[in-house]
């Protein structure tokens, strides 16, 4: 079956750490991979996508992600967080193919400590 | 920067009501979409449509639901009588012909079933 998991559900780091948000993904070929940020009372933005050549990518706000096929993860990183990052994190993952389902994990809540 | 935009942003209903939940997608965009995130639960696909057509639909979306693309500029989720348990936040998300792959996501309506 498809799924996403999300190990970590809340995850609180001071300003200024570094920062990993894990995630994990079943699917049966190679997906297409994406990380989106939702903020109180916002919808979901997009923060980077993966679909296809160099397996570490660069998105908004400072963050990267890397796609470890092996591991069948794709894990977000952000070398120093500021205290604007604390909102909730979801991995999605969706075909290959236009118009179809995205799958999402059930989120990390990320807390940024002063 | 365009945007989704949902209305309204938050629903009352009683049991056994029809709601309507309103999205205006990016002008552009072609691919429209409906998720649901029940509260502390992961975010779930509905339907995709394109081409005033249904492209896929998940399980969820059962014969309560409906979707329209009424005119150029609105695509609606009809829910017909409405149970507790959908109780939820919907989101709408479109895509462009150009990227497919790439939701964008509104702001989500709030619908509370009493």
């Amino acid at each position: 079956a498809q799924s996403v998991t999300q190990p970590d559900i809340h995850i609180t780091v001071s300003e200024g750490a570094s920062l990993e948000l894990r995630c994990n993904y079943s699917y049966g070929a190679t997906p297409y991979l994406f990380w989106y940020v939702q903020s109180p009372g916002q919808g979901l933005q997009l923060l980077l996508k993966y679909f296809s050549g160099d397996t570490l990518v660069q998105g908004i706000k400072g963050f990267e992600a890397e796609f470890k096929r092996s591991q069948s993860s794709f894990n977000l990183r952000k070398p120093s967080v500021h205290w604007s990052d604390a909102a909730e994190y979801f991995c999605a993952v969706g075909a290959r193919q236009a118009g179809t389902a995205l799958i999402f994990g059930k989120g990390t809540t990320l807390s940024v400590s002063s | 920067e365009p945007e989704v935009t949902q209305t309204p942003s938050h629903q009352v209903t009683q049991m056994g009501q029809e709601v309507i939940l309103r999205c205006v997608p990016i002008s552009n965009h072609l691919y429209f979409y409906w998720y649901r995130q029940i509260l502390g639960q992961k975010v779930e696909f509905l339907v995709s449509f394109y081409n005033n057509e249904i492209s896929e639909k998940s399980e969820i979306f059962d014969d309560q639901f409906s979707v329209e693309r009424p005119d150029g500029s609105n695509f609606t989720l009809k829910i017909r009588s409405t149970k507790l348990e959908d109780s939820a936040m919907y989101f709408c998300a479109s895509s462009e012909i150009a990227d497919p792959y790439e939701q964008y996501f509104g702001p989500g309506t709030r619908l509370t079933v009493t």
